[in-house]
């Protein structure tokens, strides 16, 4: 079974600021790694996923993050983060084909004027 | 806006009653997942179908039962509700059954009192 850690439960930063919310998982398989995004009142959207071949993946709206094999994390990344970044950030993880997503428990991304 | 469609948008009921979700994929999409979040879980897999059939459970309660019917929407029955069941449910979808990229719905929020 796989499992996600998202240590961070809230992450308030200035805005025009770089952000890094942090994603370490578990797993005892080759796993799929994905970030969504939820802004208040919506359903989730994928912001990004990583499949296989270069480990850094670009998103929409400027996020990036790096897959990191050795110390299974995969950190999500923005420069200069904007107000309307404000959101809910969920990092998840799947060994692929039929089986379960599993979710982080989300980080809260606060954007301070 | 996902493509994915949920109804109703907010439920109240009393305890011990019975409801249905329904949910709507993307056009051309053949797989449906159902997730729960709620403050104290967060977001939990519940069950996936895949072209009418069930292809991965999760943390489902056996009082919860889902189904896709032929025109690929899907509904999702809670029954006997207790008060630690007001969440929000979302549905999402994908192409098939590889959950590399699904789409969320804007959920159902349940409140039972």
């Amino acid at each position: 079974a796989q499992s996600v850690t998202q240590l961070d439960s809230q992450v308030p930063v200035f805005e025009e600021a770089p952000v890094e919310l942090r994603c370490n998982y578990s797993s005892s398989v080759s796993v799929y790694l994905f970030w969504y995004v939820q802004y208040p009142n919506q359903g989730l959207q994928l912001l990004l996923k990583y499949l296989s071949g270069s480990t850094l993946v670009k998103g929409i709206n400027g996020f990036e993050a790096e897959f990191n094999k050795s110390q299974t994390s995969f950190h999500l990344r923005k420069p200069s983060v904007h107000i309307s970044d404000t959101a809910e950030y969920f990092c998840a993880v799947t060994p692929g084909g039929y089986q379960k997503v599993t979710f982080g428990t989300g980080t809260k991304l606060q954007v301070i004027p | 806006d996902s493509g994915v469609t949920q109804t109703p948008k907010h439920l109240i009921t009393a305890t011990g009653q019975r409801v249905t979700l329904r949910c709507s994929p993307r056009s051309g999409d053949l797989s449906v997942y159902w997730y729960q979040q709620s403050l104290d879980q967060g977001l939990q897999f519940l069950i996936q179908y895949y072209n009418g059939e069930e292809r991965a459970k999760g943390n489902i309660l056996e009082r919860f039962s889902a189904q896709q019917f032929p025109d690929l929407h899907s509904e999702l029955n809670l029954s006997s509700l207790e008060l630690g069941d007001s969440a929000l449910y979302f549905c999402a979808s994908s192409v098939d059954f590889a959950t590399y990229e699904q789409y969320f719905g804007p959920g159902t929020r349940l409140t039972v009192t």
